[in-house]
């Protein structure tokens, strides 16, 4: 079965990087976009960056544009997100998720997440 | 900016009750729009794609409509299980984008 396993949240400071890591198994993983998704405590979802199935194409949403990094490492089955320079509004649950590979892409497998605390 | 307005923003509802929870875009985005639902606690599911389209295993009371700028996620007769946060999301091809809704919090009377 399709599994999406997080790591690398934790307690930052400000203005510090950390990076983020989703390993997958049981698809074949190089078939498929892979995206980050956010969720700040208590509040809705925020798509973050996608990288394509062959890791040449990246999109960012525009409040991480120029901070964050989305790469994949199709040889581990391992997605990453690099995010520097973080902000206290960065602080959230951070879930990667499998896209669909439909004529209008969707999210149709998403990890447990990692929380990523940014604070002082 | 296409930009997407869910409502409502809650409601409470009894068993066996249709509720419909309506996705507004500012501009017409043809289908490209899905809904997940998210259970209090845990990771969201998706339930329709392409507006329309029931996502393998979601039981058939869930249904997707819509096109354009109007779009619906119907619960047939809602159940307990059901009690969950509800997100519509659009995808926008140029360059590729997904956008959330606010979400519909949906709570048993």
């Amino acid at each position: 079965q399709v599994q999406l396993v997080e790591s690398g949240g934790g307690v930052v400071q400000p203005g510090r990087s950390l990076r983020l890591s989703c390993a997958a198994s049981g698809f074949t993983f190089t078939t498929y976009a892979m995206h980050w998704v956010r969720q700040a405590p208590g509040k809705g979802l925020e798509w973050v960056a996608v990288v394509s199935y062959d890791g040449n194409n990246k999109y960012y949403a525009d409040s991480v544009k120029g901070r964050f990094t989305i790469s994949r490492d199709n040889s581990k089955s391992t997605v990453y997100l690099q995010m520097n320079s973080l902000r206290a509004e960065d602080t959230a649950i951070y879930y990667c998720a499998k896209e669909l590979v439909v004529v209008v892409p969707a999210f149709d497998y998403w990890g447990q997440g990692t929380l990523v605390t940014v604070s002082s | 900016d296409i930009q997407m307005t869910q409502s409502p923003s809650s409601l409470s509802a009894s068993v066996g009750d249709r509720v419909t929870i309506t996705c507004r875009a500012s501009q017409g985005i043809n289908n490209y729009l899905a809904w997940y639902q998210q259970k209090p606690g845990k990771v969201p599911k998706l339930l329709i794609y392409a507006a329309s389209t029931l996502q393998s295993g979601v039981p058939s009371r869930f249904s997707g409509s819509g096109s354009g700028t109007d779009f619906t996620l119907t619960i047939g007769s809602l159940q307990p299980e059901d009690v969950a946060t509800y997100y519509c999301q659009k995808y926008s091809s140029v360059p590729p984008e997904w956008t959330f809704g606010q979400g519909t919090k949906v709570e048993i009377k």
